[in-house]
């Protein structure tokens, strides 16, 4: 079972602030990675897939790069309603597995 | 618009059963892979189940292995897990979700959930 690690587990940040999280790969998931995003009470949203593709309805301040083992989401500037809890998920193998997820929350 | 609708959580107790059911709508549910997902209070997301557009394939995690059993029912848009043998650790919210595309492990609709609490 491939284990995604994300660091850290916490960020607080200001609304206007650039924020880049990780997802580490126990092995090679080439660029099978995806990111969600999830808020108290809702279910995940897909930001990104594939590493750096956008899902459908997602704004360009959210960006995804990486392959391999080390990934990164990035948010160019914070608005909001980007404080929530974020999720990595690799689709390399079976099982399919998510980090633990980082929190985002307002300073 | 893609929907995706669970139910038939509730409280059961230790050894028990439950069937839950994900209503799909908005898109041809017999062409997409389906999976559940699931989270226990304050934890993180974890995947459990999937199943073929027919139904043909299906993969478990090792957690609910032998226990769990995905079905779907493309006539009715539907999706099931049933889940036997239930414990205490199996009490989360359970999503329903769909593969964006055929093998491709990405989730890109869900369910709004259904939470299953195991207690005595």
């Amino acid at each position: 079972e491939i284990v995604l690690t994300q660091s850290p587990a916490t960020l607080s940040l200001s609304p206007g602030e650039r924020v880049t999280l990780s997802c580490r790969a126990s092995q090679s998931v080439s660029s099978y990675l995806a990111w969600y995003q999830q808020k108290p009470g809702q279910a995940p949203r897909l930001l990104i897939y594939d590493a750096s593709n956008r899902a459908t309805g997602i704004p360009a301040r959210f960006s995804g790069s990486g392959s391999g083992t080390d990934f990164t989401l990035t948010i160019s500037s914070l608005e909001p309603e980007d404080f929530a809890v974020y999720y990595c998920q690799h689709r390399s193998n079976w099982p399919r597995t998510f980090g633990q997820g980082t929190k985002l929350e307002i300073k | 618009e893609v929907q995706l609708v669970e139910s038939g959580g509730g409280l059961v107790q230790p050894g028990g059963s439950l069937r839950l059911s994900c209503a799909a709508s908005g898109f041809t549910f017999s062409s997409y892979e389906m999976n559940w997902v699931r989270q226990a209070p304050g934890k993180g997301l974890e995947w459990i189940s999937y199943i073929s557009s027919s139904g043909s394939t299906i993969y478990y995690a090792d957690s609910v292995k032998g226990r769990f059993t995905i079905s779907r029912d493309n006539a009715k848009n539907s999706l099931y897990l049933q889940m036997n043998s239930l414990r205490a650790e199996d009490t989360a919210v359970y999503y329903c979700a769909r593969d964006r595309y055929y093998g491709s492990g990405i989730y890109d609709y869900w369910g709004q959930g259904t939470l299953v609490t195991v207690s005595s």
